[in-house]
């Protein structure tokens, strides 16, 4: 079974900085890999998808980068900003088999 | 604009009673699931659909009813037989294969009192 984790739990940064969010799976077979974030009280706003067959995907100052063979991705978020400040999960995909993570929430202070 | 409406965004359940939550997808996915989050945990599947008249159960089933009558619909009924219904439920939706990621609504707060 498929198993999805993210470190850290809570991260808290000054406005302005570079930052990296982590995500770990446990089975390397995959089809995807999607980063989604979340406002508190809110639904799942899908941020970047990531196909198996690739190594990374780009929107503004947002990048994530898939290595299937280690089991990892990264969310890499250039120049954070306060309206930054919410939680990022992480789901792994396998033919409509979606695995989440708990999340990293994330505070950008101004 | 293309989307997945979820109703009501707050729901209060009595001991005892069962209640549906609404999902409703103009995006025309074949693929429907209704997750559940409780703070600090992941997204946990109940159930899902891959076409119409047919659903399969997740990983905590137990408690729950779905129907998929309609290709654009996938309500969820929590029962009385879900000893801890308190949680934001969130519907999501997918092409086949979910080859495009997945689609999420805004999310249903289901409170016992």
């Amino acid at each position: 079974k498929q198993e999805v984790t993210q470190i850290p739990a809570a991260l808290s940064v000054p406005e302005g900085e570079n930052l990296v969010l982590n995500c770990s799976f446990t089975d390397s077979a995959i089809y995807n890999l999607q980063w989604f974030r979340q406002d508190p009280g809110k639904g799942l706003t899908s941020l970047l998808l990531i196909q198996s067959s690739q190594r990374e995907q780009t929107s503004g100052r947002l990048n994530a980068s898939l290595d299937k063979s280690s089991g990892r991705s990264t969310l890499y978020i250039a120049a954070s900003q306060p309206g930054d400040s919410a939680t990022y999960l992480c789901a792994v995909g396998n033919n409509n088999d979606m695995r989440f993570g708990a999340g990293t929430r994330l505070t950008v202070k101004p | 604009d293309g989307g997945i409406t979820q109703s009501p965004k707050y729901l209060f359940r009595k001991e005892g009673q069962n209640v549906t939550l609404s999902c409703e997808q103009n995006l025309n996915h074949d693929a429907m699931y209704w997750y559940r989050q409780d703070p600090g945990q992941g997204l946990r599947l109940i159930y899902y659909s891959q076409i119409v008249n047919d659903f399969q159960k997740g990983d905590i089933a137990e408690g729950y009813s779905v129907s998929r009558e309609k290709k654009e619909s996938f309500p969820l009924t929590v029962t009385s037989a879900q000893k801890n219904p308190t949680a934001f439920y969130l519907c999501a939706s997918s092409t086949l294969g979910s080859n495009y990621g997945y689609t999420f609504g805004s999310g249903t707060r289901l409170t016992v009192v």
